[in-house]
């Protein structure tokens, strides 16, 4: 089974707005990541979670403020976003962030959109 | 950096047939990952097949193979017996293997007529 799950599966929200993004796996992967694709775009990668730690943060605005509760969740506040970051938000897990352990399996995304 | 081309933007095929399509990369890493990922318009990134650099043998998967040319950082997707479901944007993507972050290109947008 290599089943990420997100939700919500679309979210519209306002500039003052506070929301969160949710993803879980229960795979036993020990890395997760969160990636913002615009339409007809590849993924771009924001941060990675490596052992429930944060890793990797690329340089992404203070707004977006990610989140790793245990092994299996990974949360993304969202504050004061801008019209701009309307998006697909992918998750996806690994598990590891070494050798062969690396492969990523990804979400299905929540559409997002700010209004 | 390392950097990843997909001279194809769009491609069509017609069912049944065979497609393949370009990647190339480049990296001064003598072992590292590729992939290929689907994205159908669900947008869900399906993972299509991975391939090792340090192993010669070309990856398949069912109707999905890989021509992998490491001295020419080659890695083009072969699709054969093209189906409708295979309608999708492919990726293709790099990985160090001492790291996580994927590289990827721009995507070829593959169509599939009936």
């Amino acid at each position: 089974d290599t089943e990420v799950t997100q939700t919500p599966k679309h979210l519209v929200m306002g500039m003052t707005n506070k929301k969160s993004l949710k993803c879980e796996q229960h795979m036993g992967h020990r890395a997760m990541y969160w990636y913002k694709q615009k339409a007809k775009k590849p993924p771009e990668l924001m941060f990675v979670y490596s052992y429930e730690k944060l890793s990797i943060n690329e340089s992404v605005p203070s707004r977006f403020s990610p989140e790793c509760p245990n092994s299996s969740l990974l949360n993304l506040h969202l504050h004061a976003l801008q019209p701009e970051d309307s998006a697909l938000y992918l998750c996806a897990s690994s598990q590891g962030v070494a050798g062969n352990r690396e492969t990523q399996y990804f979400g299905p995304g929540t559409r997002l959109l700010v209004l | 950096a390392q950097t990843v081309t997909q001279s194809q933007p769009e491609m069509s095929v017609q069912e049944a047939e065979t497609v393949t399509l370009s990647c190339t990369y480049d990296t001064s890493e003598s072992d590292y990952y590729l992939f290929w990922y689907k994205q159908p318009p669900s947008r869900q990134m399906i993972l299509v097949i991975r391939q090792e650099a340090y192993k010669q043998q070309n990856a398949t998967e069912n109707r999905f193979s890989v021509n992998f040319q490491k001295a020419a950082k080659s890695f083009s997707l072969k699709i054969s017996d093209s189906q409708l479901g295979d309608a999708a944007m492919y990726f293709c993507a790099y990985q160090e293997t001492s790291g996580s972050r994927l590289t990827f290109g721009e995507g070829t947008q593959l169509t599939v007529n009936p």
